[in-house]
């Protein structure tokens, strides 16, 4: 069964230090991987996805396809980051599983 | 364009009652989904829809109704409403399947009473 665990519901970092976001996933074949931000009063939206390769408000995802992990990262920290992230391996309609999500709140 | 517009926003229903929830999309996408959210639960896939009159069954089903009688409209039904029905329902859509990034509505908190 497809599944994609990440491991911190609560992160927490100050200002100005570096993020990980951590997205592990069991799934067949060769999904397409997203991340997915919610900001506070905003609707859910794409943050990036593996595919394109960009790096989107200073956050890169590096997949690694032997552990199996979307890792989600970013340098320095600045406080606009604070939102709830969700990693989303998708395979088709019938598989689409998204994490339990990240609540990230950077400290001033 | 409006993007992913769900109605209602709010809203408070007894045990027992039935209510439909709107999503509405302006962007010709082919695939529509309804999720639920729940704390410590992320998002879960409702029902989805690859076309015009076409549904199908995600992971937590049970409950719940659809209908895409028209392409840009994707309704979410629930019979008979249960407190364990309370949570924030939120309306996707991408152009074609699984492998096109989703766009979501701002949705639809439910509580049952």
């Amino acid at each position: 069964a497809q599944r994609v665990t990440q491991p911190e519901k609560l992160l927490s970092v100050f200002k100005g230090a570096p993020v990980e976001l951590k997205c592990n996933y069991s799934y067949s074949g060769s999904p397409e991987l997203f991340w997915y931000v919610q900001y506070s009063r905003q609707r859910l939206q794409l943050l990036l996805r593996h595919i394109s390769r960009e790096s989107i408000k200073g956050f890169t995802a590096d997949l690694n396809k032997g552990e199996t992990s979307f890792h989600l990262k970013k340098p320095f920290a600045q406080e606009e980051d604070s939102a709830m992230y969700y990693c989303a391996p998708h395979q088709g309609a019938q598989k689409l599983v998204f994490g339990q999500g990240t609540r990230l709140t950077i400290n001033p | 364009n409006a993007g992913v517009t769900q109605t209602p926003k709010f809203r408070v229903l007894k045990t027992g009652q039935s209510m439909t929830l709107l999503c509405a999309q302006d962007m010709n996408h082919e695939y529509m989904y309804w999720y639920r959210q729940d704390p410590g639960m992320g998002l879960r896939l409702i029902h989805y829809s690859v076309g015009e009159g076409t549904t199908a069954k995600g992971e937590v089903p049970d409950g719940y109704n659809v209908s895409r009688l028209k392409k840009q409209n994707f309704l979410l039904g629930l019979e008979s409403a249960a407190p364990s029905q309370t949570s924030v329902y939120f309306c996707a859509s991408s152009p074609t399947g699984g492998y096109q990034p989703q766009h979501f509505g701002d949705g639809t908190r439910l509580s049952i009473l």
